[in-house]
């Protein structure tokens, strides 16, 4: 089992760039959530998919963000136009089902400058 | 939200001695769970305790949780160097949400 893959490892952009992080999930898996973690915040919920479909979005901070899974085994994250206050470790994690245990990727370290 | 909240903030011990951290939360949960991140990793699911469970046990974790007072702890034995990391607690609130993370502990364990 090869765990959750989350690409890139570490992504250093200038402000105003777009930022597109991917995620493949363990199979089987049918459920699929982003977060964010920040000193200040700690792990933060931007939002889950359920079979695919977004089902909770609320935790996205902006209309910047923006989260898409076309398929069971890929989701990415983009972030258009991207600011400083981005720069953050996010997270893609999967599990079988709402309240399981989550299988967290290693994460992206993202840096804007 | 934050749910659950874990006490202390850090925590520092020698190797060999148990080292016990808390989490405290605000609303009913169906099940609670803790999970570890060693830096620059993903957090890794440790244990999960079910709201009418009292205790658990894996290897050198004990689990326990308190419905009445809304609090579960973490203890870990006879620790080692490698049990550095953040602990997080997890709460499965009653309804239809998804996990809420606390803001961890952090352990250091010194050899």
């Amino acid at each position: 089992d090869a765990g959750v893959i989350q690409s890139p490892r570490h992504e250093v952009t200038e402000m105003g760039q777009e930022v597109t992080l991917r995620c493949k999930p363990i199979s089987g898996h049918d459920y699929l959530f982003w977060y964010r973690q920040t000193m200040m915040r700690g792990l933060e919920l931007l939002i889950y998919f359920n079979n695919n479909v977004p089902i909770d979005d609320s935790g996205m901070p902006e209309d910047r963000f923006s989260a898409k899974m076309p398929n069971a085994s890929f989701s990415t994250l983009k972030i258009q136009p991207s600011e400083p206050r981005d720069s953050a470790v996010y997270f893609c994690a999967s599990a079988t089902d709402r309240n399981q245990p989550q299988h967290f990727g290693d994460g992206t370290r993202l840096s804007i400058l | 939200s934050q749910q659950g909240e874990e006490d202390p903030q850090a925590l520092s011990i020698q190797e060999g001695e148990n080292a016990t951290m808390n989490c405290s939360y605000k609303t009913s949960i169906n099940n609670l769970q803790w999970y570890r991140q060693n830096s620059g990793r993903g957090l890794v699911h440790l244990i999960l305790i079910r709201s009418n469970e009292r205790e658990k046990h894996s290897g050198r974790l004990r689990v326990t949780l308190d419905t009445s007072k809304k609090s579960s702890s973490l203890l870990i034995t006879a620790s080692r160097a490698a049990d550095t990391a953040s602990y997080f607690c997890a709460t499965d609130p009653s309804g239809n949400t998804p996990l809420v993370f606390g803001k961890g502990t952090r352990l250091s364990v010194i050899a």
